[in-house]
């Protein structure tokens, strides 16, 4: 199971918009509604944002948002703020128990 | 609130093997999985497997197959995972987390982490 593809990097300004792609296959974000978005600062565990392709945990702003379409899954964070300054990972189902992980992105605000 | 606590940092020789616990509390721990997860130094993270703490069910990822075993205590409420044959590249921070049973589609919350170095 290869990892799924991210940008390495992504950065934008406080106030502004920023998208991340997540690019699988059709045995992976193709083929099911099960991708999840992660935050992971520094030296910290990671967080769950976004679940089921679009949905947001309790307690996590509705800044972040998320998409997809055929074998690729968005992210968006609007109205950057410093504390979005993190590392951000995609993971999608695979079928029988197995999951795969994108490559992280790194956003930054400038 | 769910939490999940893990043991603390590890040092191994080549060849040698490591076993992570996992103490869950806050939730009922039959009635979800617990997913390991691995991040190398600057790297991302790679997934290791799943285990069912319903009824011990597993899948592990190809690349761990015949390395790693995977259980739970329900006694305990506690999660391990076993690698064995430890090389340097396994070298990283082991997480786990918690996921929905029959399908695992999210992980929340995570364990604080547990690194282990392999190093002769």
């Amino acid at each position: 199971q290869s990892a799924l593809t991210q940008p390495p990097s992504a950065s934008g300004s406080p106030g502004q918009s920023v998208t991340i792609s997540c690019t699988g296959t059709s045995s992976d974000i193709g083929g099911y509604n099960y991708v999840s978005w992660y935050q992971q600062h520094p030296g910290k565990a990671p967080k769950l944002m976004i679940y089921d392709v679009s949905k947001r945990p309790s307690g996590v702003p509705d800044r972040f948002s998320g998409s997809k379409s055929g074998n690729t899954a968005s992210l968006t964070v609007s109205g950057l703020r410093a504390e979005d300054d993190a590392d951000y990972y995609c993971s999608s189902y695979a079928g029988s128990n197995n999951f795969v992980f994108g490559t992280g992105t790194k956003v930054a605000v400038l | 609130q769910a939490q999940l606590v893990q043991s603390g940092g590890e040092v191994k020789k080549p060849g040698a093997s490591v076993k992570v616990s996992c103490k869950a509390s806050g939730y009922i721990f039959t009635s979800y999985g617990i997913i390991w997860v691995r991040q190398a130094h600057g790297q991302g993270l790679e997934w290791v497997g799943w285990i069912s703490a319903h009824n011990g069910d597993t899948n592990y990822a190809q690349k761990f197959q015949g390395r790693v075993t995977m259980t739970t205590d329900t006694s305990t409420t506690t999660a391990y995972m076993e690698l064995r044959s430890l090389r340097s590249d396994d070298t990283a921070v082991y997480y786990c987390t918690r996921g929905q049973l029959p399908v695992a589609n999210w992980f929340d919350p995570w364990g604080q982490g547990t690194l282990v170095t392999v190093s002769s």
